[in-house]
């Protein structure tokens, strides 16, 4: 079973400029979830998808964005990049929404 | 809002030795909690789950955790570690119902096994 993927590995931007991350999630998995693992500041979650609709977001502000797809594949939108949002970005997906998820290895964001 | 402690950032053993990291959580609600873990270059892994039933939680390579509700823990433990298992360790808690059901994570800590 392939786990859940993430594309690019890496991806480097200069500030004011747009990103787009991608995950698949695990086939047959419905969740999705964003974490952003910054240096020092550990683990926070950004965003949750499920069946396509954004059920829940964290303390992020609203230049995060993003969205699930029919597939239930999803993208993560970051606009006018500032060097803070350099981190590395998981996500994870999970068969339902109250089930153990499983990450991703990861889109390093580096802003230069 | 939901919160997870982690008391060690880094713990150094010898192979054989005896392993307990804390994890506190503060959340009112019936929780779910995890351990995770991050091996050197490798992706997050689900180390043990408690959902409900049994506090005492078994989970892959010989670790376990132990819920104790009235003290908000979540410990895990390995009566003897092993070289392999240097790697950076997470506890993490999800509300049980409503509508967060994202983890949220504790800073994690750092085992370095010495040989």
């Amino acid at each position: 079973e392939a786990g859940v993927t993430q594309s690019p590995t890496h991806l480097i931007k200069t500030r004011g400029q747009q990103a787009t991350l991608r995950c698949s999630p695990i086939s047959g998995h419905t969740s999705v979830y964003w974490y952003q693992q910054a240096l020092g500041l550990g683990l926070q979650f950004l965003l949750w998808y499920d069946e396509g609709e954004e059920r829940n977001r964290g303390n992020f502000p609203p230049r995060f964005s993003g969205r699930q797809f029919p597939n239930y594949s999803s993208e993560l939108n970051v606009n006018a990049l500032e060097l803070e949002d350099s981190a590395l970005y998981l996500c994870a997906s999970s068969p339902g929404s109250n089930q153990p998820q499983h990450f991703g290895d990861g889109t390093r964001l580096s802003i230069l | 809002a939901q919160s997870v402690s982690q008391h060690n950032h880094h713990v150094i053993l010898s192979e054989a030795a005896s392993l307990e990291l804390g994890c506190n959580y503060s959340y009112g609600g019936t929780v779910n909690l995890f351990w995770y873990v991050q091996y050197p270059g490798q992706h997050l892994q689900l180390l043990l789950k408690y959902f409900s039933g049994d506090p005492l939680v078994k989970g892959i390579k010989g670790f376990e955790a132990e819920f104790i509700k009235s003290k908000f823990s979540f410990n895990l433990r390995k009566p003897s570690v092993q070289w392999s298992d240097t790697a950076e360790y997470f506890c993490a808690v999800t509300a049980y119902s409503g509508s967060a059901r994202q983890l949220t994570f504790g800073s994690g800590t750092q085992l370095t096994v010495l040989p």
